[in-house]
């Protein structure tokens, strides 16, 4: 079992749909969980971080962490076609040095 | 203005050969890193040096070796090319290491294609 588990999709929605991806693990000792966003052809990008659990919002995006549940998602409303990219979740644990990455999961949204 | 850029873009080369990737990135960084994208998009972490120095190494195979000549730049040298090893490689960095908090910035990735 990989450490971080991700729907690879593709996942095809409408414009203006509300998208819901999510990651779980396994590890309990991650505390600082990622989301990055990598174009097609491109290097990800980072999008958000959240710290141990709770909500994060930037503008139409909102992270969420259940460290109970070892499961995180990422909500994007009001979707928009330049939204269309895969979705990478990643997380680390306190003093670690590196990022584990699930598998990304692909996203497009349909004008 | 280019933050973490990557030579070459594409990568075409026959089994058993020796290959090399540059990465440069000019936004003043200590730390440094190699991932592996392989087909199915799994981002995994090769290695990660820290103003020179190697902090990470992931059960990467021998072939594979990075060299920092300095803060600003991680080569990544691999010989003897192998089938499995096809893939896109990323060179990333950020402004410490150990820290997760801090913002990794990926460069536009290496596609290594061996036939």
């Amino acid at each position: 079992q990989k450490e971080v588990e991700q729907d690879p999709g593709p996942l095809s929605v409408p414009e203006g749909a509300i998208v819901s991806l999510n990651c779980t693990y396994s590890n309990s000792a991650f505390q600082y969980f990622m989301w990055y966003r990598q174009y097609s052809r491109k290097g990800p990008e980072l999008l958000m971080y959240t710290y141990s659990s709770g909500n994060k919002e930037d503008g139409r995006f909102t992270a969420q962490v259940d460290k109970s549940s070892k499961y995180i998602s990422l909500f994007i409303r009001d979707s928009q076609p330049s939204d269309s990219a895969t979705y990478l979740c990643a997380m680390s644990n306190q003093g670690a040095q590196k990022l584990v990455f699930g598998q990304g999961t692909r996203l497009t949204i349909n004008p | 203005d280019t933050a973490v850029s990557q030579t070459p873009k594409y990568l075409v080369t026959q089994m058993g050969n020796d290959k090399s990737i540059k990465c440069e990135q000019n936004l003043g960084h200590d730390t440094m890193y190699w991932y592996k994208q392989d087909s199915k998009k799994f981002l995994k972490i090769m290695f990660s040096y820290n103003n020179k120095e190697l902090i990470i190494n992931e059960t990467v195979p021998n072939r594979f070796s990075p060299k920092s000549p300095d803060k600003a730049h991680l080569n990544l040298h691999i010989n003897s090319l192998e089938l499995g090893d096809s893939a896109v490689y990323f060179c990333a960095s950020s402004q410490e290491v150990g820290l997760p908090t801090d913002t990794q910035y990926f460069g536009p990735g290496t596609r290594l294609t061996v036939l």
